[in-house]
């Protein structure tokens, strides 16, 4: 196990509905990341917050909402989305967000995988 | 912004065979060259890495090159077993202020008992 739990493992949601995705990290990081992976593309950087703060927001539509309540704990929030949406999405930290000429390696979840019927 | 191209797509090789995927960069900033390998129903989890300042890195049956002239890295598999069978992606970093980490499209391996 990577130290980051996410839940659900799998979703399945229709275009109104509200549903939100849980990612938990049990490694003292200070930074935590969304990630899209559709088939055949490469992993999309969604959001990224550090020390709780956002910091990067990769032109993603307003019917996903993150939040971070703390260090350990990141959500997405789902609302009115499209069939287009289906993926898996990966939750990730890092011991920071900032290289300053190393790389803070980051470990991932597991991923929800999520269908919108 | 950075590129990152990796190929083969899909990779099928026969058990204790090697195993090659290759990836290119576009940005001479990047510093920072990590594989991750993805198993199915799990998120991608760090393999192996390099640095520019480094040409090649073996972790026992695993290696990576790397040609700064040229901007590509690859990824050499030695003695493949059926556990190597996963989807592997590269990436490249600039590992400088903020990390932008631009990764591959993934390469399926396959390896046949």
């Amino acid at each position: 196990e990577t130290g980051v739990t996410q839940t659900p493992r799998h979703l399945v949601m229709g275009m109104t509905n509200k549903k939100s995705l849980k990612c938990e990290q049990h490694l003292g990081h200070n930074a935590m990341y969304w990630y899209k992976q559709s088939a055949k593309k490469p992993l999309e950087l969604m959001f990224v917050y550090s020390l709780e703060e956002r910091v990067e927001n990769n032109s993603v539509p307003s019917r996903f909402s993150p939040e971070c309540p703390n260090s350990s704990h990141l959500f997405l929030h789902l609302h009115t989305l499209q069939p287009e949406d289906s993926a898996l999405y990966l939750c990730a930290s890092s011991q920071l967000y900032t290289g300053g000429g190393s790389y803070n390696e980051q470990f991932f979840g597991p991923g929800t995988r999520l269908t919108v019927l | 912004g950075e590129n990152v191209e990796q190929h083969p797509s899909t990779l099928s090789v026969q058990e204790g065979d090697s195993a090659v995927i290759k990836c290119t960069y576009s940005d001479s900033a990047s510093n920072y060259f990590p594989w991750y390998k993805q198993e199915l129903g799990k998120g991608p989890q760090l393999i192996i890495d390099i640095r520019s300042n480094v040409g090649e890195k073996k972790d026992q049956r695993i290696a990576v090159t790397l040609n700064k002239t040229a901007k590509h890295f690859s990824l050499h598999i030695t003695e493949t077993q059926p556990e190597d069978s996963a989807v592997y992606f590269c990436a490249a970093i600039n590992s400088g202020g903020y990390q932008k980490v631009t990764f591959g499209t993934g390469t399926k391996l396959q390896v046949i008992p």
